[in-house]
């Protein structure tokens, strides 16, 4: 069974750091891209960002509201992806997803993780 | 960057109402889908490809669409259906964006 756990979110302090995790089971990671979403409290579903598989490079793309700030990485021996998020702003304060991605990261994501909240706040 | 803009923004309805959900994008998208969120929990995919039902997902679920409109009918609402419901364009033009999503409300 295909299954997605988030973790490593918490309360920090603006222009702090924090790193989460996707640690995944039941398939092939390496297989697979991953993508990454948040949901402040209340509002919609935002694309973050992506990782491609290694076999397409492990390319990154990053949405504009984090480019620069966040950095999408892989360890497919853990089978596990992270989300390293820097110079943290009140903004970014969100519940993050992690997904399965299609190897080239353009997919619909059939399986999600549970969520991980990230506070900033002073 | 893509927007998709996703009407009414909250429905009221009763179980045993069919309802149709739109979805508009501001250009031409080849891939849509769509997922159902309930609060505390992560989205569920429903609809991959504009129209082919994910895996699990019962026939009374439909989706349509292509270019810039695209749709998703509930033929009879069920208890679990009230939820709110997001569309998302993918493929490789980034970012993946999202409508701002359909709360779906028990009348």
């Amino acid at each position: 069974e295909v299954h997605l756990v988030d973790s490593g979110g918490g309360l920090v302090q603006p222009g702090r750091s924090l790193r989460l995790s996707c640690t995944a089971s039941g398939f092939t990671f390496g297989d697979y891209g991953v993508t990454w979403f948040r949901q402040a409290p209340g509002k919609g579903l935002e694309w973050v960002g992506l990782i491609t598989s290694k076999t397409y490079g492990g390319t990154r793309d990053y949405a504009a509201s984090v480019e620069g700030r966040f950095t999408i990485s892989r360890d497919d021996s853990k089978s596990t992806a992270y989300l390293q998020m820097n110079s943290l702003k009140t903004e970014d304060t969100a519940v993050y997803f992690c997904g399965r991605s299609g190897p080239l990261g353009s997919s619909s994501i059939a399986y999600w993780g549970q969520g991980t909240l990230v506070t900033v706040s002073s | 960057e893509i927007v998709l803009t996703q009407s009414p923004g909250t429905l009221s309805l009763s179980p045993g109402e069919r309802v149709t959900l739109s979805c508009r994008a501001s250009q031409n998208i080849r891939y849509l889908a769509w997922y159902q969120q309930k609060p505390g929990q992560a989205p569920r995919l429903l609809i991959y490809g504009a129209s082919t039902r994910a895996t699990g997902i019962p026939d009374r679920l439909s989706g349509s669409g292509s270019g810039t409109d695209f749709t998703l009918t509930i033929s009879r609402l069920e208890p679990e259906d009230f939820a709110v419901y997001y569309c998302q364009q993918y493929g490789t033009s980034h970012p993946h964006t999202f409508g701002q999503g359909t709360k779906l409300e028990i009348k």
